[in-house]
């Protein structure tokens, strides 16, 4: 069975904060890991599609990295603000059919 | 931005009612699918549409579910019998021809079975 983690659950931070979560899924038949912002009562959206080891992806304040051979992925958000409050998604995706498998997600929440 | 839709936004329905869930994916997109997310569970895949047929399903899409892409335009979800397992927000999404491409998701439609 693939799965996939997310750590950690929920993360409380100051506006201001610089933060990171971790993204850990199986290291084998990799085709590309998918980070997706998710607002409360909106769609999930798009953040990044990783797909070489080593790929490091940035947009704004908000960039992650990738590791293939050892199975993880880290978003890092600097100068946290209260709008990035969200909760993040990781999704493997296997290189057998187009499926994503998602973590469960990390929920931030910056406070002004 | 062009955007999925889903519709309803809320379904509530009573057990062994049939529902279907609406959306309208990108309209230059190709590739389909559902997706689910239980309260308090993981997000999970349900199933993919390509040219006019399920590509892929998992275990949960049993003989229950059905899709169907009428039109051209709209992608449904069937739930022929619902069970009060089925409650859960409903999630349609779509993607480009691209292999690594991103997937666009609608807002979600959350289905309740009393």
């Amino acid at each position: 069975i693939l799965n996939v983690e997310q750590s950690p659950q929920s993360l409380h931070v100051q506006e201001g904060d610089s933060t990171n979560f971790t993204c850990s899924f199986p290291s084998s038949n990799f085709y590309a890991l998918h980070w997706y912002r998710w607002e409360t009562a909106k769609s999930p959206e798009a953040l990044f599609v990783m797909t070489l080891n080593g790929d490091e992806k940035k947009k704004g304040r908000i960039s992650a990295t990738l590791n293939t051979k050892e199975g993880y992925s880290y978003l890092y958000i600097k100068g946290s603000q209260p709008e990035d409050s969200a909760t993040y998604l990781c999704a493997f995706r296997g290189n057998q059919g187009g499926k994503l498998i998602f973590g469960q997600g990390t929920e931030l929440s910056v406070k002004p | 931005e062009p955007e999925v839709t889903q519709t309803p936004s809320h379904q509530v329905t009573q057990m062994g009612q049939e529902v279907i869930l609406r959306c309208v994916p990108i309209s230059n997109h190709l590739y389909f699918y559902w997706y689910r997310q239980i309260l308090g569970q993981k997000v999970e895949f349900l199933v993919s549409f390509y040219n006019n047929e399920i590509s892929e399903k998992s275990e949960i899409f049993d003989d229950q579910f059905s899709v169907e892409r009428p039109d051209g335009s709209n992608f449904t979800l069937k739930i022929r019998s619902t069970k009060l397992e089925d409650s859960a927000m409903y999630f349609c999404a779509s993607r480009g021809r691209g292999g690594g491409e991103k997937l666009f998701f609608g807002s979600g439609t959350q289905l309740s079975v009393l």
